[in-house]
């Protein structure tokens, strides 16, 4: 399976607290992502990386910011968590060449409770 | 109008059938299209992709027709384990972001 791993697996928190959720792949992927998965909605992209500090916005980015200072390593904020912010989180990865799109890897997600 | 659709299901079939999942994506430019299976409360991971001439892998067959932007997954002498809910997956070009359909449930029955 290809190096990608999400931490921590599951974390309950208060309204109004920050949180990061951080994904680490070993397999050297210029693109990273995180979603969220909620019922009747499906997989939404939040944030993506192309590259080492460069970042942009996906569908569902209010109140959610990222950093990518290493290749290997994707973190996402909730900067003041709220209720609307649970969900299960999934990072993921990704490379294309030559004008080849290959397919995601997922992390196994991170289940996320606001309370 | 959503950007890619699919049956919602569920599909509830006996072992042994063979069941149909189709998927509409909405942006011609759409260049690379994908089925990816979702275990419940699992990741979602690659089934395969979908290339234009269409293509095969054991029971799986995946089928693209850019005229009608309509892709297609069969699964023939359905198996327990293939329950589960099927990800239909576009990107519009070389290095954009994945957009994913709803998915579709399949639940096969003894």
């Amino acid at each position: 399976d290809a190096g990608i791993t999400q931490s921590p697996r599951h974390k309950v928190t208060e309204t109004g607290t920050p949180v990061t959720l951080r994904c680490h792949q070993t397999e050297n992927h210029r693109y990273m992502y995180w979603y969220r998965q909620d019922p009747g909605h499906g997989l939404r992209l939040i944030h993506y990386s192309y590259g080492v500090k460069d970042t942009d916005k996906g569908e569902v980015s209010d109140g959610y910011s990222v950093s990518r200072s290493k290749t290997e390593d994707f973190l996402l904020t909730l900067e003041s968590a709220t209720s609307s912010q649970t969900s299960v989180y999934f990072c993921a990865i990704s490379e294309s060449s030559r004008g080849h799109n290959y397919g995601y890897t997922f992390g196994s997600g991170t289940r996320l409770t606001v309370v | 109008r959503k950007e890619v659709e699919q049956d919602p299901g569920p599909f509830n079939v006996p072992e042994g059938a063979t069941v149909a999942f189709n998927c509409t994506y909405s942006n011609s430019a759409s260049q690379s299209f994908f089925w990816y299976r979702q275990d419940c409360r699992k990741e979602p991971k690659l089934l395969m992709s979908v290339y234009s001439s269409g293509n095969e892998d054991g029971r799986f067959t995946a089928q693209l027709n850019r005229a009608s932007q309509y892709i297609s997954l069969l699964i023939r002498d359905s198996k327990l384990s293939d329950s589960a809910t099927y990800l239909c997956v576009v990107t519009a070009s070389y290095g954009q972001n994945f957009v994913f359909g709803p998915g579709t449930r399949l639940s096969v029955l003894p």
